[in-house]
């Protein structure tokens, strides 16, 4: 059964800061997501990443996919108070089911 | 834009109650899931279904059962609620190898 860590378990920074979160899956993707989810809401898609050594940026928001295709890290410039939510990562695997890390539970503030 | 509609936002039943949550897709995606979401457990799959008439277990499918009468809809039921099915639900959609497309969530209360 495929497990995924992802790191801190909790963050809790000023608007402004720079952050890191970490996502690593005990074996290899098969398609890696983030997502992130607002209090009272559902998950929402951020990025799918398949390449190893991918990079993608969504504004404020730079994803890293390792090379090994096992780990992932989301990287977020002068976080702001919307960027408070969990962020999860996913493996969607060929059956089309998903596997979810614990999420890392962001707060910002003002 | 896909929405995925849960029926409800909160719920409160009893111990022993059927109870059912519904969940409705309207972009014509064949895969519909339900997961749990608990404080330091994450997501859990409960069912999933690729098609009509068809479902597949998940990882905790104890308690549960589910119905997929039409593409559209795909309905979670507790047979006999119990207090540790206390918890947040929530319905996905997806087409194929393609990532999830959530509901808003149910917070179900079992007292």
């Amino acid at each position: 059964t495929q497990l995924l860590e992802q790191s801190p378990q909790f963050l809790s920074i000023q608007e402004g800061e720079n952050l890191t979160v970490y996502c690593n899956s005990s074996s290899v993707f098969s398609s890696l997501q983030w997502y992130r989810q607002e209090p009272g809401e559902g998950p929402v898609l951020l990025v799918t990443v398949v390449t190893g050594g991918e990079v993608k940026k969504l504004k404020r928001l730079t994803f890293q996919f390792g090379d090994a295709r096992k780990d992932s890290s989301l990287h977020i410039t002068a976080a702001q108070p919307g960027d408070t939510g969990l962020y999860l990562c996913a493996d969607n695997t060929n059956a089309g089911k998903s596997t979810f890390g614990d999420g890392t539970t962001l707060t910002v503030k003002p | 834009d896909v929405k995925v509609t849960q029926s409800s936002r909160y719920l409160v039943k009893r111990t022993g109650e059927k109870v059912f949550l519904e969940c409705v897709q309207d972009m014509d995606h064949e895969n519909m899931f339900w997961y749990r979401q608990d404080p330091g457990l994450g997501l859990r799959l409960i069912y999933f279904s690729y098609d009509v008439k068809m479902k597949e277990k998940g990882d905790i499918p104890e308690g549960y059962s589910v119905s997929r009468e039409k593409k559209e809809r795909f309905s979670l039921i507790l047979e006999s609620a119990s207090t540790n099915q206390t918890s947040m639900y929530l319905c996905a959609s997806s087409r194929q190898n393609s990532p999830l497309h959530f509901g808003n969530g149910t917070r179900l209360t079992v007292t």
